[in-house]
């Protein structure tokens, strides 16, 4: 399978616990999205990378959240201190040059976190 | 920040009825597009618009991108059950920043045998 892929599919964890979720993207995109989306709602961006520099973040990335790609490949989002209202899906997409003034993002199928 | 509002917000139809479903917004947007996200999954995108008025199709789909930019309909011929899941339009303010990708709530459609 060539598309974008998360790990894990689902989290569950207690509050106050730190998770990382884990984004391959699609291998010849440079440009990786993370968006969170919580039920009934689309999703909303937080933050963007292109290669190895995250170039742009959201405002509903608090201090708790950061997001890396080290490598400009695979990216990681970790959550510290979790809260209740870190329950989500977190999605992570990819594009390359060519989609890159159509929007045209290519999605992962999420990763979703319940903070008991 | 830019908001789109979809409609409606479900929808229940009988297998083999045509729907249609829209997104309206109150800032002009230069590309509209149309994804579907089934359960547990990612969206998946559907439908592509680039131009105010253009229509295009994608099997038994249809999407328009307003003449004022500031709405687009998608519209599915003929249901099937695999039809099912949630519909979101996703508008672009401006070109070079595919992080001002702004996505509506989503319509929820349910096919009925």
């Amino acid at each position: 399978d060539t598309g974008v892929s998360q790990d894990p599919r689902h989290k569950i964890t207690k509050r106050g616990q730190n998770v990382t979720f884990r984004c391959d993207p699609i291998s010849e995109h440079n440009r990786l999205y993370w968006y969170r989306q919580t039920l009934g709602q689309g999703p909303e961006f937080l933050t963007y990378f292109q290669n190895e520099a995250q170039l742009e973040k959201s405002r509903l990335l608090s201090d708790r959240f950061s997001a890396e790609r080290p490598k400009g490949s695979f990216s990681t989002l970790e959550i510290q201190r979790t809260e209740q209202g870190d329950s989500a899906m977190y999605l992570c997409a990819s594009l390359g040059d060519r989609g890159f003034n159509t929007g045209e993002l290519f999605f992962g199928e999420g990763s979703r976190l319940t903070v008991l | 920040g830019q908001q789109l509002n979809q409609s409606p917000q479900s929808m229940f139809i009988q297998e083999g009825e045509d729907v249609s479903m829209n997104c309206t917004s109150s800032s002009i947007f230069n590309t509209w597009l149309w994804y579907k996200q089934d359960p547990g999954e990612g969206p998946v995108l559907l439908i592509a618009l680039y131009k105010a008025g253009e229509l295009t199709s994608n099997g038994r789909l249809t999407a328009q991108f307003g003449i004022t930019r500031k709405d687009s309909f998608l519209n599915i011929s003929a249901s099937i059950p695999s039809d099912v899941g949630i519909y979101f339009c996703a508008g672009q303010i401006s070109s070079g920043s595919a992080r001002q990708l702004t996505f509506g709530s989503g319509t929820q459609l349910t096919v009925l045998p």
